[in-house]
């Protein structure tokens, strides 16, 4: 069984469309993130939460703890915002820091 | 803006050769990682390093993988004798402290190639 799930597994939009990509875990977490990782592999960190809600230009990232859920939201999307999402959840209670990873969500954004 | 840089960015190395990948983590970064991802498959945690000493590694580490921080910048990961199914995408990354809050910073990999 996969401790974190991801949904959906591709997602096809077009420019200017709002976009929502899920992610739900089974573990206890102290931390979760939310991670881009363009087509040449490379991986960067979009957000890293606890609680709440965090916004940085057109990315809303949301967890909800009690319901073990957290979402990514793109606004107004762009096709430089394809690449694959992954979220990734830091296990409470775990040594320092490492990371389980969902299987990415693959993301394109049609002209 | 600091960053983690790998090297080499491709490593293409016949089966049974040794291999040494090469992380320098961001330098007030006191805690560091190896992660693989296989092509098409989902990244995994190999081992995390902390005070000159493995604090943690998953089953895929194994006896074939070792860890150092040999001169306190460079932090490696040898593969002693590659296996085909070693081929894979290998990600450092660090983070500034232990801290269950403090984000972690990637390097952008190197992809290991095993003929």
């Amino acid at each position: 069984k996969n401790e974190v799930e991801q949904s959906p597994q591709n997602l096809t939009a077009q420019e200017g469309e709002f976009i929502t990509i899920n992610c739900s875990y089974s573990v206890g977490i102290s931390a979760l993130h939310w991670l881009q990782q363009h087509p040449g592999g490379g991986i960067v960190s979009l957000f890293m939460l606890s609680s709440g809600k965090k916004k940085h230009g057109r990315l809303i990232a949301t967890i909800n703890i009690q319901e073990k859920h957290s979402s990514l939201h793109i606004t107004a999307s762009h096709p430089r915002d394809s690449a694959v999402y992954i979220c990734a959840v830091r296990n409470y209670g775990g040594s320092q820091g490492n990371l389980i990873f969902g299987k990415g969500t693959k993301l394109s954004v049609k002209p | 803006e600091p960053e983690v840089t790998q090297t080499p960015s491709h490593q293409v190395t016949q089966m049974g050769q040794e291999v040494i990948l090469r992380c320098v983590p961001i330098s007030n970064h006191l805690y560091f990682y190896w992660y693989r991802q296989i092509l098409g498959q989902k990244v995994e945690f190999l081992v995390s390093f902390y005070n000159n000493e493995i604090s943690e590694k998953s089953e895929i580490f194994d006896d074939q993988f070792s860890v150092e921080r040999p001169d306190g910048s460079n932090f490696t990961l040898k593969i002693r004798s590659t296996k085909l199914e070693d081929s894979a995408m290998y990600f450092c990354a660090s983070i500034e402290g232990g801290g269950p809050y403090n984000e972690q910073f990637f390097g952008p990999g190197t992809r290991l190639t095993v003929l």
